[in-house]
């Protein structure tokens, strides 16, 4: 079974929709990521989570807001969502404490389309 | 600040030619830096890392990348380029300070002709 999941994979919704993504870990880990990749554009981190009670944001935060469940689960919702945030959206965990040095593990990712 | 730069975002060899992907940081603290590659449809997955021990480091598939602090260069190399390399690529920085998360570059894809 895979260590990092997300569902739904593949979602497609309209225009001032709310729309949630979960990611779930088996792998123990604190600290947990959301990011989203757009062609040309790379990862860009969206917010983290260093442990259930510390959420940060990242470079783009507009627009989303996140929930940290426990420790195996980070959600990340789109409020009302919009065209632009049309992309493919990442979780990914880290555990600095077993020596991995900021190695990140990354789930399959989710499609998002907002018509 | 961290930030990472990756030289041309699509690189086209021939299969069984040197595959070299460029890479250069901007850390102001010793980094860790990383090469993650994304095969079609899937997520990332890591190819190789340096956390400051040996300079030049082995990762899967017979790559290897080269740390350079006096160019803040972490290319990205493979001797003989298969079909089944073409991927996109990206390379990351963190440090080794707490409370801090990687920073992408906005990647290269790797085409390969038989």
């Amino acid at each position: 079974d895979a260590d990092v999941t997300q569902t739904p994979r593949n979602r497609i919704t309209k225009t001032g929709k709310r729309i949630m993504l979960e990611c779930s870990q088996t792998k123990g880990h604190d600290r947990m990521y959301w990011y989203r990749q757009d062609p040309g554009l790379g990862l860009q981190l969206i917010y983290y989570s260093f442990d259930v009670k510390d959420i940060n944001k990242g470079e783009i935060s507009d627009g989303y807001s996140v929930s940290r469940q426990a420790q195996a689960k980070f959600s990340l919702s789109l409020e009302s969502a919009i065209p632009n945030q049309t992309a493919l959206y990442f979780c990914a965990t880290s555990d600095p404490g077993t020596g991995t040095s900021g190695e990140q593990f990354f789930g399959p990712g989710t499609r998002l389309t907002v018509l | 600040a961290q930030s990472v730069t990756q030289l041309g975002s699509h690189v086209s060899v021939s299969e069984g030619a040197l595959v070299l992907l460029r890479c250069n940081y901007s850390s102001s603290v010793p980094p860790y830096l990383f090469w993650y590659v994304q095969y079609p449809n899937q997520g990332l997955q890591l190819l190789l890392k340096y956390t400051s021990a040996a300079t030049l480091v082995k990762g899967i598939n017979d790559f290897e990348a080269e740390f350079k602090k006096s160019e803040t260069s972490f290319h990205l190399t493979k001797p003989s380029a298969h079909m089944s390399d073409a991927a996109e690529y990206f390379c990351a920085v963190s440090s080794n300070q707490a409370g801090t998360a990687l920073i992408f570059g906005k990647g290269t894809t790797l085409s390969v002709s038989s």
